[in-house]
């Protein structure tokens, strides 16, 4: 069972425009969201995350907004590099499972020049 | 502190034989985790550590598979038995894992690619 949905495996963008990247939960005891970046042949990387007590966090070109009334997260960048092509892979955890992360299956984005 | 390190980058093996995986945390980190990846899927959780204890073991982990963290330091995976459907990236992570802290964010290795053929 997919706890965590991301339902655009692709998206494309042109440099200098904002991507969003969405993701849907399940499980109301998710408590944590991380957002995580992945190039081919690589290990995820640590974008950014947010907690449920939350509903937005900033870091430069990247915000991540939660909306758990709707179960949705969104992750934005802005302005899109080139260099942010990648797979974002969006995960959530819950503190009665040891914080075990419960990926989506990615979405392959691509920021065109 | 050089981050996540994992050993092998890649494995290859015949169906069968039994295969043994590293991971080195970033140093202090009390959490360790491992996940496998296939393809077109995100990571799956396996298994943890908090120190030297195993905590929680996903149902993935078949009696196949076994996981230790001897010292508290780095972790060994073993597959015993391979099979053709274990092929596929496994990914280990480390977290402070500090006591009540619900934002303990987990950074991952550069994985290990198992091939069984």
């Amino acid at each position: 069972d997919q706890q965590v949905k991301q339902n655009s495996p692709s998206l494309s963008v042109q440099e200098g425009r904002i991507s969003i990247l969405n993701c849907d939960y399940t499980n109301s005891m998710f408590d944590y969201f991380l957002w995580y970046k992945k190039y081919p042949a690589e290990g995820p990387t640590f974008l950014i995350s947010i907690s449920s007590i939350k509903d937005k966090n900033e870091d430069g070109r990247f915000t991540v907004f939660l909306n758990k009334s709707a179960k949705h997260l969104s992750l934005h960048i802005v302005p899109s590099q080139p260099g942010d092509s990648a797979v974002y892979f969006c995960a959530a955890s819950a503190r009665n499972s040891g914080y075990a992360l419960n990926f989506g299956k990615g979405t392959s984005l691509l920021v065109t020049p | 502190d050089t981050g996540v390190s994992q050993d092998p980058r890649h494995k290859i093996t015949k169906r069968g034989q039994n295969v043994t995986f590293r991971c080195d945390p970033i140093s202090e980190h009390n959490r360790l985790y491992w996940y496998r990846q296939t393809l077109g899927q995100g990571p799956e959780f396996l298994t943890y550590f908090q120190n030297e204890a195993q905590l929680e073991k996903s149902r993935l982990l078949s009696d196949r598979f076994s996981a230790e963290r001897p010292k508290g330091s780095f972790s060994t995976l073993e597959i015993q038995r391979t099979e053709q459907g274990d092929s596929a990236m496994y990914l280990c992570a480390s977290s402070p894992g500090l006591a009540g802290g619900p934002t303990d964010t987990q950074y991952f290795g550069p994985g290990t690619r198992l091939t069984v053929l």
